[in-house]
């Protein structure tokens, strides 16, 4: 079964500390989105990609948040330094929305990666 | 971005069908809409998507009502493996975002 893995699946780290989540989509997906998910804000969009390009980052904090691919087979989300607020389950996507129009396609989801910042 | 609207929560009994709705009146023309559900401690999972008819798969019905301001995602008979947050989204024409609302929690009853 194809699937979107993350890792880690649970990182614990201390305020200030550098913490990097990384994502390997599905082969082939051109699409690959961040989304951050907290009990008050709900599902968030941060970042998505396409093509390993970044089409948009406009929900994530620039000054401490940096979204990269650095090849088709792996994304990764930065955090740098690292906020009790960032505490939250970080969920990776990948698909090929484009395969048969504008949002015609679905999303396959990771496990989530779950980021306590004490 | 267009904005869905959905009840923050719903209960059905098991085996009987459970209607979800879902308002979108500044959908635009092209924008897909798109259903998802999360169970509890996993990533959203895709459920059924349409543009203007109505759609069935295996998992749910999709209804779209005929001016496009609201849909139902329509589960035919309810399991307890059913009970989850369900998201209605649309798919921005032009920017390819999936922008998730608050969805309704489903609660199945045996």
């Amino acid at each position: 079964d194809a699937r979107v893995t993350q890792t880690p699946r649970h990182k614990v780290t201390e305020m200030g500390q550098e913490v990097t989540m990384r994502c390997q989509p599905i082969l082939g997906h051109n699409t690959v989105f961040w989304y951050r998910q907290t009990m008050m804000q709900g599902l968030e969009l941060l970042a998505y990609f396409r093509n390993r390009a970044p089409l948009d980052d406009s929900g994530m904090p620039k000054d401490r948040f940096s979204a990269e691919m650095p090849d088709a087979t792996l994304a990764t989300l930065k955090i740098q330094p690292s906020e009790p607020r960032d505490s939250a389950v970080y969920f990776c996507a990948s698909g090929s929305p484009y395969a048969g129009g504008p949002g015609t396609g679905e999303l396959f989801f990771g496990e989530g990666s779950r980021l306590t910042v004490l | 971005d267009a904005k869905t609207t959905q009840p923050n929560s719903m209960e059905s009994n098991e085996e009987e069908p459970v209607h979800l709705p879902c308002n979108h009146s500044t959908i635009s023309g092209t924008d897909y809409i798109h259903w998802y559900r999360q169970l509890p401690s996993q990533g959203p999972e895709y459920v059924i998507h349409g543009l203007t008819s109505n759609v069935n798969n295996r998992m749910a019905s999709l209804a779209i009502a005929e001016d496009r301001k609201s849909s139902t995602l329509i589960l035919h008979r309810a399991t307890l493996r059913d009970a989850a947050v369900y998201y209605c989204i649309l798919a921005t024409s032009g920017t390819y975002k999936y922008i998730f609302g608050t969805g309704t929690r489903l609660k199945v009853l045996a």
